[in-house]
């Protein structure tokens, strides 16, 4: 079955620095996506970033990249220039490349930028 | 809309009553999905809808809950006879219903159901 797991329940980060949040995912499925989403406390999950698991390069939208391991199935989020808005959750998803396609989400890591 | 829209944004009911929460996908989406979020946890899936019909209702708990997409655009989600164990977020989620992985869904603001 697949699964998705997120090990950091908490994590701090000065502002300005980079910080990375760990996932590790668990598939027999060849095609599948994976994404990442951040969850501020007013609570709508905002869309992130994507990696297709036949990408071969890395992911990257502005200040975020998905350092995407597949041997290891691991897809972490590396923030960059942490600010202090980065404040969150964020949570860790994959999505089935066939089937219903639904998405499974991870526990989650809460961020704090710390000023 | 520009975005998906879930209402009511908040919802309290006694236990024992019958609950509607409702939402309304970006425009074009035809794909929709529920789920369910509690305190300190990742989204649970609900159901899944492709166009009017639900391709995946694996995760609904019980036969209590139910959802709806008549027209393949807004979705309701039904809940008979609440119980305290369903107070939760519901997140309402809508995309383009693409085949293979890179389907991007877009989530709502969710509402927070409190049943006491």
């Amino acid at each position: 079955a697949q699964k998705i797991t997120q090990t950091q329940p908490g994590m701090f980060v000065q502002e300005k620095e980079a910080v990375t949040l760990d996932c590790t995912y668990d598939t027999s499925d060849q095609s599948y996506g994976l994404f990442w989403y951040k969850q501020p406390s007013s609570g709508e999950m905002i869309f992130l970033i994507y990696q297709g698991s036949y990408d071969e390069q890395n992911a990257t939208e502005g200040r975020y990249s998905l350092n995407f391991q597949k041997a290891r199935k691991s897809a972490n989020l590396v923030i960059s220039a942490s600010q202090l808005g980065d404040s969150a959750m964020y949570f860790c998803a994959m999505r089935e490349g066939r089937g219903t396609y639904k998405y499974i989400f991870g526990t989650g890591t809460r961020l704090k930028v710390l000023a | 809309g520009a975005g998906v829209s879930q209402t009511p944004s908040n919802k309290v009911t006694e236990k024992g009553k019958y609950v509607e929460l409702r939402c309304d996908p970006i425009s074009g989406h035809t794909a929709l999905y529920w789920y369910r979020q509690s305190l300190g946890q990742g989204p649970e899936f609900l159901i899944y809808f492709q166009g009017t019909g639900a391709a995946d209702d694996s995760g609904l708990p019980n036969d209590r809950f139910f959802a709806v997409r008549p027209e393949g655009s807004v979705s309701t989600l039904k809940i008979q006879r609440t119980e305290r164990g369903d107070s939760a977020v519901y997140l309402c989620a809508s995309s383009q219903g693409l085949a293979g992985g890179s389907d991007i869904q877009y989530f709502g603001a969710g509402t927070r159901l409190s049943v006491l």
